[in-house]
């Protein structure tokens, strides 16, 4: 079993759409969930990080942790074709380096 | 957060040869890390980089497979080395920003083997 799991996708939606994006893992220990977004062709970026349960909300993006499930999701409201790319979740166990990192969903927001 | 400048951004390369990977920071960092993204698969971490001290190697990795050099705090060299063609894939540096683990990634290299 992988200590991340994430849907590849792809997740095709149009313009003006929710998105949710999920992933799940098995290690209690990881403590930092972040976010990032990959365009083709590029590095990814980071987009979204927490180290608590919860939600954490940033304009169109908000990241929902649910550490009792082993559950992080991001939601992307009003999703414009700008937003097309890989989504990858990501996250550490605390004083490690060390990130695990999921498989990537990748989304395509069509106009 | 730092700007990193990888290169090359992409190469093909003849099965039985090398490549080395250059990646360079615009700012001092203690760590450097280089990653593999594989098609269809996550990002894994190859090698952990400090300057002055041998690169630790995650498991599944050897510096005899990818020697890692990082002769100052902004530089840092990945060589895939007697490449096959299960090497193909891209390889990414990374150093943390921000501080509390916040990772920055350059822009990858991609490579093909043939």
């Amino acid at each position: 079993q992988k200590e991340v799991e994430q849907d590849p996708g792809p997740l095709s939606v149009p313009e003006g759409a929710i998105v949710s994006l999920n992933c799940t893992y098995s290690n209690s220990a990881f403590q930092y969930f972040m976010w990032y977004r990959q365009y083709s062709r590029k590095g990814p970026e980071l987009l979204m990080y927490t180290y608590s349960s919860g939600n954490k909300e940033d304009g169109r993006f908000t990241a929902q942790v649910d550490k009792s499930s082993k559950y992080i999701s991001l939601f992307i409201r009003d999703s414009q074709p700008s937003d097309s790319a890989t989504y990858l979740c990501a996250m550490s166990i605390f004083n490690t380096d060390k990130l695990i990192f999921g498989t990537g969903t990748r989304l395509q927001v069509f106009p | 957060s730092a700007v990193i400048s990888q290169k090359p951004s992409r190469d093909i390369c003849q099965r039985g040869t090398s490549l080395t990977i250059q990646c360079q920071v615009d700012s001092q960092v203690t760590m450097m890390f280089w990653y593999r993204q594989q098609p269809g698969q996550s990002l894994t971490l190859i090698a952990t980089a400090n300057q002055g001290s041998e690169a630790t190697y995650e498991s599944g990795f050897v510096i005899d497979k990818f020697p890692i050099s990082r002769p100052n705090l902004t530089f840092s060299t990945l060589t895939v080395s007697n490449m096959s063609p299960e090497d193909s894939s891209i390889y990414l540096c990374s150093v943390e920003t921000q501080g509390a683990l916040l990772y920055t990634f350059g822009s990858g290299t991609r490579l093909t083997v043939v």
